[in-house]
């Protein structure tokens, strides 16, 4: 069985200030990681992922995580915050193999000018 | 072509009527999805197909009804929908059934309203 904790509902942070989006997972098996955005009303789009390569990604718009095994964490991270990084983010686990996804309850960034 | 289209993108029916929601995807892939959003909640999974069969379904209520014509194409029929059934409805798709290898494609969800 696998899960994942978002352990912040929302973020706040001043453009061009770092962000930090916190997840921790759970995988009986070899877990394949993602990152997904959702802009309001919109769908959602892939930032990220993480598939037994190396540990730290490099996705979209500047965003990077670190996949750390010893404290089972994937947090996403990026230098520099901009007005458009205001979105939902989710973090997703999925056991390497298998398709089904199982999402995190989703942070909520807010970027103030 | 790298999206997941779907029509329409926005729906408003009655409790008695009948509609389809549709999605398509040009990319070859062969395992397509129906997830339902709630407001302010993760998308939950209803429907799988992997090679145009299903292989999921989540414990969906009968009043929603999948179908996979082809390879690229993938419908939910709505029958007899309840007010609570209101939600975003977004496709997905990936490479194939191993599809955590890659990642999923998303597309722009149509918001179902029922009233």
């Amino acid at each position: 069985a696998q899960s994942v904790t978002q352990l912040d509902s929302h973020v706040s942070v001043s453009e061009g200030t770092p962000v930090l989006l916190r997840c921790n997972y759970s995988s009986s098996y070899s877990p394949s990681l993602f990152w997904y955005v959702q802009h309001p009303n919109k769908g959602l789009q892939l930032l990220l992922k993480y598939t037994s390569a190396a540990t730290l990604v490099k996705g979209i718009n500047g965003f990077e995580a670190e996949f750390k095994k010893s404290e089972t964490s994937f947090h996403l991270t990026k230098p520099s915050a901009h007005m458009s990084d205001a979105a939902e983010y989710f973090c997703v686990v999925t056991p390497l193999g298998y398709s089904t996804l199982t999402f995190g309850k989703g942070t909520m960034l807010l970027v103030s000018p | 072509d790298t999206e997941v289209t779907q029509t329409p993108k926005h729906l408003v029916m009655g409790m008695t009527n009948k509609k389809s929601l549709k999605c398509e995807q040009h990319m070859g892939h062969r395992a397509m999805y129906w997830y339902k959003q709630k407001a302010k909640k993760p998308p939950e999974l209803m429907f799988v197909y992997s090679y145009e069969k299903l292989s999921i379904n989540e414990s969906v209520p009968s009043r929603f009804s999948p179908e996979c014509p082809n390879s690229s194409l993938l419908n939910l029929h709505l029958h007899a929908l309840q007010p609570e059934d209101s939600a975003l409805y977004l496709c997905a798709s990936s490479q194939d059934w191993t599809g955590a290898n890659y990642g999923y494609t998303f597309g722009s969800g149509t918001r179902l309203t029922v009233v």
